[in-house]
């Protein structure tokens, strides 16, 4: 059973780069069934999935956060991480970790950790 | 890249059936059989309740069910219990350059 946590600064300046890491236990990252991948909720809104990467660095990203996402995976700490540049308030979100298999944005899912960006 | 399109509410007494839609376009919902259904309780994570239009995960209960029909999926919930008043988000594959989209997102309430 895989289990995902996230982990990172719950608060963010305007304007700087906002920096999570998931933590992947009860199985491997670099499963050749997996994709791992990135999910938000602002306050009051609905899901928006952000991006996904696979072991070997293939990733693919939101249209409209392309320009601001970077995925990177660690396979030696099981880990996989996010970061979005320049943040303003509007990407004041829960932000969940997720495993995802073919066709499934969401197989798995870590608890989500709430960022707020504000000076 | 918009999102699909669900009711904002739906309701049903205990025991009854209630559906929700979930409403794409050619290009996600009507163009790849890669839709999913999440329940999602306020403060935890969400839970994958569909995957592939109609097929179930293991532990989730048979009164769960998915189907599709052109650009609209939907997620059909039998027998409503308590426990199921949460809120549902159905979500497509929508080509490898988009990836995937997510609905809007409907709150679902037994009465």
């Amino acid at each position: 059973q895989l289990q995902l946590q996230e982990s990172g600064p719950g608060l963010v300046k305007p304007s700087e780069t906002l920096s999570l890491t998931c933590t992947v236990s009860g199985g491997s990252i670099s499963n050749n069934n997996y994709h791992w991948g990135w999910v938000r909720q602002p306050p009051g809104k609905g899901l928006e999935w952000i991006g996904s990467i696979y072991y070997l660095g293939n990733t693919y990203y939101n249209p409209s956060l392309k320009s601001r996402v970077t995925m990177s995976v660690d396979t030696s700490k099981n880990q996989f991480s996010l970061k979005l540049s320049s943040v303003t308030a509007a990407d004041t979100a829960v932000y969940y970790c997720a495993s995802l298999i073919e066709g499934v944005a969401g197989y798995s899912w870590g608890q989500g950790t709430l960022v707020t960006v504000s000076s | 890249q918009s999102a699909l399109t669900q009711p904002r509410s739906v309701s049903g007494s205990p025991g009854q059936s209630v559906t929700i839609s979930c409403t794409g376009t050619s290009s996600d919902v009507g163009g790849y059989n890669y839709v999913s259904w999440y329940q999602h309780h306020p403060g935890k994570a969400p839970k994958l309740m569909i995957y592939d239009v109609s097929k179930r995960p293991s532990g989730v209960p048979d009164r769960f069910s998915g189907s599709k029909s052109g650009n609209t999926a939907s997620l059909t919930i039998s027998g409503l219990q308590a426990d199921d008043e949460a809120d549902y988000y159905c979500c497509s594959f929508a080509g490898s350059s988009t990836s995937y989209v997510f609905g809007t997102g409907t709150k679902v309430t037994v009465l």
